[in-house]
């Protein structure tokens, strides 16, 4: 079974600084998907980037890129410019092979400084 | 832009009743998600939901649980005798299609308290 490991509760960031959330993972499988969801607070998750194993080509989004290293399984979340929206809870999931689950790392608490 | 909605946003049930959770998945979404979080623990899946059956189902999923699609726009779970340990945040998704790459929408949670 997959694990996903978030290790850090809480971060906090100054607006306009980088912050980066960390996640790892374990599996047996080669091919699979990663995914970064932000949820603020009494809101939806919503979908901040994905990640295919076979690409090495680091996913970005506008501000929001990752660092992947399918070798240590590692997938962390690096925010640039921070904003004031970006608080919110962030949750690094893994998509198995037959894509029917998501498995969830703890997630992330992320508070952005004025 | 279509959303996931999820009905009621807070229930409180008494041990041993009945509860039914109520997701409207986005419409031309067919695949079908129930998670729950508990408190201060990580999101974990329940079961995935398609063509009217069951994908797949976690150990969670016992048979206190069942999710139903009774008409085209509804997708429900139900406990059929709540304990206190169902006390969570129960969310649904939908995707369009089995694709892994695909992303799965979420609906707000539905947080359910067992007294």
């Amino acid at each position: 079974a997959q694990t996903v490991t978030q290790s850090q509760p809480e971060m906090s960031v100054q607006e306009a600084e980088t912050v980066t959330l960390s996640c790892t993972y374990d599996t047996s499988e080669s091919d699979y998907y990663l995914f970064w969801y932000k949820q603020p607070p009494s809101r939806q998750m919503i979908l901040v980037i994905r990640q295919e194993a076979y690409k090495q080509q680091n996913a970005t989004e506008n501000r929001f890129s990752v660092n992947f290293q399918k070798a240590a399984k590692s997938f962390s979340l690096k925010i640039s410019d921070s904003q004031l929206g970006d608080a919110a809870m962030y949750f690094c999931a893994y998509n198995n092979n037959a894509g029917n689950m998501l498995t969830f790392g703890g997630g992330t608490r992320l508070m952005v400084k004025p | 832009e279509p959303e996931v909605t999820q009905t009621p946003s807070h229930q409180v049930t008494q041990m041993g009743q009945e509860v039914i959770l109520r997701c409207v998945p986005i419409s031309n979404h067919l695949y079908f998600y129930w998670y729950r979080q508990i408190l201060g623990q990580k999101v974990e899946f329940l079961v995935s939901f398609y063509n009217n059956e069951i994908s797949e189902k976690s150990e969670i999923f016992d048979d206190q649980f069942s999710v139903e699609r009774p008409d085209g726009s509804n997708f429900t779970l139900k406990i059929r005798s709540t304990k206190l340990e169902d006390s969570a945040m129960y969310f649904c998704a939908s995707k369009r299609t089995p694709d892994r790459e695909h992303e799965q929408f979420f609906g707000p949670g539905t947080r359910l308290t067992v007294l």
